[in-house]
């Protein structure tokens, strides 16, 4: 596609749920990211794909999140047994290499009730 | 551990005027600089990208200029207008490959 695509655009979901957040990054593009913004606050790293090394997770704030990235393309965000404060915007950006720049999706608003 | 800043972290300005917003970064070890828009609940629009051998780029009104040694990028609003108005974000590229985005400045443009 000519952007970056996330979906659901918008997920409301009851406490203790799972959910999965989509991302689909522009084509050919080797790195992917994922970041988190609560609500008036900055933007948190959550984990890095580059092609087929292992991913960096040192972001992910605890074992209940997860992502994984079939086939080097599309991404998958995982949250278990969700929380309130797992609330936020969830931004994934993809790049081609460092000297093109990050281009980011629109975000999946996640409100956990 | 790279630390991104960013002054003022709110600006409200009549049309017209030109301004200027400032970030700083702790750790000079960056692959390039990126200046983001961001607008009320939506995502992140580049702007601008400053690799780390580069000086200063320009976009139409806009201009970002970057000093690695002292850690310094800054971006220049000519002729601000009200469709300017959003949340402006720099972001580092660190060699470990990780982004590290500054907290933002939230800019209001008066009509």
């Amino acid at each position: 596609g000519a952007g970056v695509s996330q979906s659901p655009s918008n997920k409301v979901t009851e406490k203790g749920k799972d959910v999965e957040l989509r991302c689909d990054p522009i084509s050919g593009h080797t790195a992917l990211y994922w970041y988190r913004q609560s609500l008036g606050q900055g933007l948190e790293f959550l984990i890095y794909f580059q092609g087929n090394s292992a991913p960096d997770k040192s972001g992910l704030p605890s074992d209940r999140f997860s992502a994984e990235r079939t086939g080097g393309s599309v991404s998958t965000l995982t949250i278990q047994r969700t929380q309130q404060e797992d609330s936020a915007v969830y931004l994934c950006a993809s790049s081609l290499a460092y000297r093109v720049g990050a281009f980011f999706g629109q975000g999946t608003r996640l409100t956990v009730v | 551990k790279q630390e991104v800043t960013q002054i003022p972290a709110a600006l409200s300005v009549p049309e017209g005027e030109n301004l200027v917003l400032n970030c700083s970064f702790t750790d000079s070890a960056i692959y390039n600089l990126q200046w983001f828009r961001q607008d009320p609940g939506k995502g992140l629009t580049s702007l601008l990208l400053i690799q780390s051998s580069q000086r200063e780029q320009t976009s139409g009104r806009l201009n970002a200029s970057l000093d690695k040694s002292s850690g310094r990028s800054t971006l220049y609003i000519a002729a601000s207008q009200p469709g300017d108005s959003a949340t402006y974000l720099c972001a580092v590229l660190n060699y470990g490959q990780n982004f590290v985005f500054g907290p933002g400045t939230r800019l209001s443009v008066l009509p």
